[in-house]
Parts: C-alpha cells; structure tokens; sequence
C-alpha cells in the first residue's frame, strides 16, 4: 500500500522568508497529491491540490511541485507571514478510485518575528 | 464546498461508556469517512461510510468498537463503544467534493476525553 513520508517534522523560518516541506511517496499509481493546514483547534483545511498530469501549481504566496520520477511533492510559501503558522499535512492517493487518501506525518512550521 | 457540522463539539466521557458522533452536511455527498487524529499526530482513516450498506473499515478498527451509520447522502453517525483513555482524540468526519472522492473536506471534529 501507498506510504506517506514528509519532512521536516518541524519548521521555524523568520517572517518574509520562504518555507519548503516535502514529502515522498511509494506507489507509483498515486496521481492526487493534496496539502492540508491545520491551525490550532481548528480542522484541516484543504488549501492546494496538484494532480500528476502536472509539474506545478501556484496558488498566490503558495506553489507545489512534483516530481513523478523521483515520486516526490513538495510545498513552497513565499514571503511567510504569522497567518502561516501551522501543521501542515501532505498526502498521496488515486483519483476517481474508491481509494483512500494516505497523510503524511505532517510538518509544524513557525514562523518568527 | 459543503457546509460540514458535527455534534457534539466536545465530550468528556467516562470509562466503559459509549458515545456517538453526528456529521451533518448541508447537501448530497457521495462518500463520507470517518477519521481519527490522536493528538499531536496525523490523520488516520477509520472507516468509509457508505450509503445504505456496511461501513468499510481500516486495518486496525472493527465495527463492534466503531460502529457507524449512513442512512442517507447528507448524515452519518460514528459511535465509540466501550471507550477507554486510548480513545481520547479527535474524531472528524470528511465529506467528498463532488468533483472526486479524493478531494475531501473536513467537519470541525469531536475532542473527547475519556476518564
């Protein structure tokens, strides 16, 4: 079955600077690779989606890349601001199949002052 | 995307008892599941509910400890039996985007503490 890797488990970046998390995945017929934040007490969000028919998918301060070869995902935010802090989750699963998505460990990242 | 509500926001719960988790959304879905996130940890699937037939459930989780019900495209409800202090979590329930299955979107969840 598919297995989810991301790292790092934590990350801290000064306010303004850009934050990468990346994670790997094993099953080569994963083509649906969504990311998740979670603010404190609050449930995930949904807030970035690329499908394997692409390389990269901006959205604003927020872009994700893939690398299908290497099966591996990552997430980049630009010009971090406080609103950023969270735990963020990747995950991995085939699309238009009754199929499970597989998350990530997730990553906490803070973002400093 | 779909207005998800779960009831009760929160519970404390003794030992031994049961307790069981609405999900409502505000229109049809397909697919809902049911999820567990222990805290500080990620997301992990209990079970798919599904629609006028047996839940599927994940490795690890049985239906007489989670039993769950789907009577029809916009509720289902997740009961914890015979809890015990392992079973403090928080329980949501995700709801697909009508677009895929694998675009899902969470319900607030459910925080419970088990004495």
């Amino acid at each position: 079955g598919e297995n989810v890797e991301q790292h790092p488990s934590t990350l801290s970046v000064q306010e303004g600077d850009s934050a990468v998390i990346k994670c790997t995945y094993s099953d080569s017929a994963s083509n649906y690779f969504p990311w998740y934040k979670q603010e404190l007490g609050k449930r995930p969000q949904l807030i970035i989606d690329i499908r394997s028919n692409v390389g990269e998918k901006k959205d604003q301060r927020i872009a994700v890349t893939l690398n299908k070869t290497a099966k591996h995902f990552s997430l980049h935010i630009t010009e971090t601001q406080p609103e950023d802090s969270a735990v963020y989750f990747c995950a991995a699963s085939q699309m238009n199949r009754d199929d499970k998505i597989i998350f990530g460990k997730g990553t906490r990242l803070h973002i400093l002052p | 995307s779909a207005v998800i509500s779960q009831k009760p926001s929160r519970d404390i719960c003794q030992r031994g008892t049961s307790l069981t988790i609405q999900c409502q959304v505000d229109s049809q879905v397909t697919m809902m599941f049911w999820y567990r996130q222990q805290p500080g940890q990620s997301l992990t699937l209990i079970a798919t509910a599904n629609q006028g037939s047996e839940a599927t459930y994940e490795s690890g989780f049985v239906i007489d400890k989670f039993p769950i019900s789907r009577p029809n495209l916009t509720f289902s409800t997740l009961t914890v039996s015979n809890m015990s202090p392992e079973d403090s979590s928080i329980y949501l329930c995700s709801v697909d985007s009508g677009v895929s299955y694998n675009e899902q979107f969470f319900g607030p969840g459910t925080r419970l503490t088990v004495l």
